[in-house]
């Protein structure tokens, strides 16, 4: 059982450059969102998604593009990488419920610097 | 936003002591949960604790929960150098909002 499953663990881009960050869960959880993790800041919340077809902003959502085509994939998609974007992203999964009493799983971070 | 605010943002104690880290938020809630980090891993969901509970137990973990202050507290019994890493605290408003965290605990256990 996999979990949830982030690739590249670790990327360098120059300023300018374009990539996705990919996630994939193989629990069948229909909630999926993507955070950035910055020293002394906590984790922030860029993009989630409450099923197949559905994406929403979070906090920080400037630079990013977000689109869930299947239950099992998110793909975060930097379109034009600035310095400012240099962080850990971790994409997270959980079942959804009426109450959102359901935990979070975590993959182990995407390490992403701009030059 | 509502962001959950996690007191001390450092901890430093020997093992075999309790640890105690506190988390404060603004505004109601429908559940807290906390999550350990281990340094360069994803966050471990380790206990959530809904509105209307006022304390929680999980092995050597202990979660209390008072809505009047609007604040939680975590504390970790007879402490382990393996507990070594990083608590956060994240709140949910209601239904499958998103979760806000925290900036986290920095916890070392000296062994």
């Amino acid at each position: 059982n996999a979990g949830v499953t982030q690739t590249p663990k670790f990327q360098v881009l120059k300023t300018g450059q374009s990539m996705t960050l990919q996630c994939a869960q193989d629990m069948n959880h229909e909630y999926m969102s993507w955070y950035r993790q910055d020293p002394g800041m906590g984790l922030r919340l860029i993009h989630y998604s409450v099923g197949a077809g559905i994406t929403d902003q979070g906090e920080v959502p400037n630079g990013y593009n977000v689109s869930r085509s299947t239950t099992e994939d998110f793909p975060l998609r930097l379109l034009s990488a600035a310095p400012s974007q240099t962080s850990v992203y971790f994409c997270a999964s959980s079942s959804a419920s009426t109450g959102g009493y359901q935990p979070q799983h975590f993959g182990d971070g995407t390490r992403l610097s701009i030059l | 936003s509502q962001q959950g605010e996690e007191d001390p943002q450092a901890l430093s104690i020997q093992e075999g002591e309790n640890a105690t880290m506190n988390c404060s938020y603004k505004t109601s809630i429908n559940n807290l949960q906390w999550y350990r980090q281990n340094s360069g891993r994803g966050l471990v969901h380790l206990i959530l604790i809904r509105s209307n509970e006022r304390e929680k137990h999980s092995g050597r973990l202990r979660v209390t929960l008072d809505t009047s202050k609007k604040s939680s507290s975590l504390l970790i019994t007879a402490s382990r150098a393996a507990d070594t890493a990083s608590y956060f605290c994240a709140v949910r408003n209601s239904g499958n909002t998103p979760l806000v965290f925290g900036k986290g605990t920095r916890l070392s256990v000296i062994a």
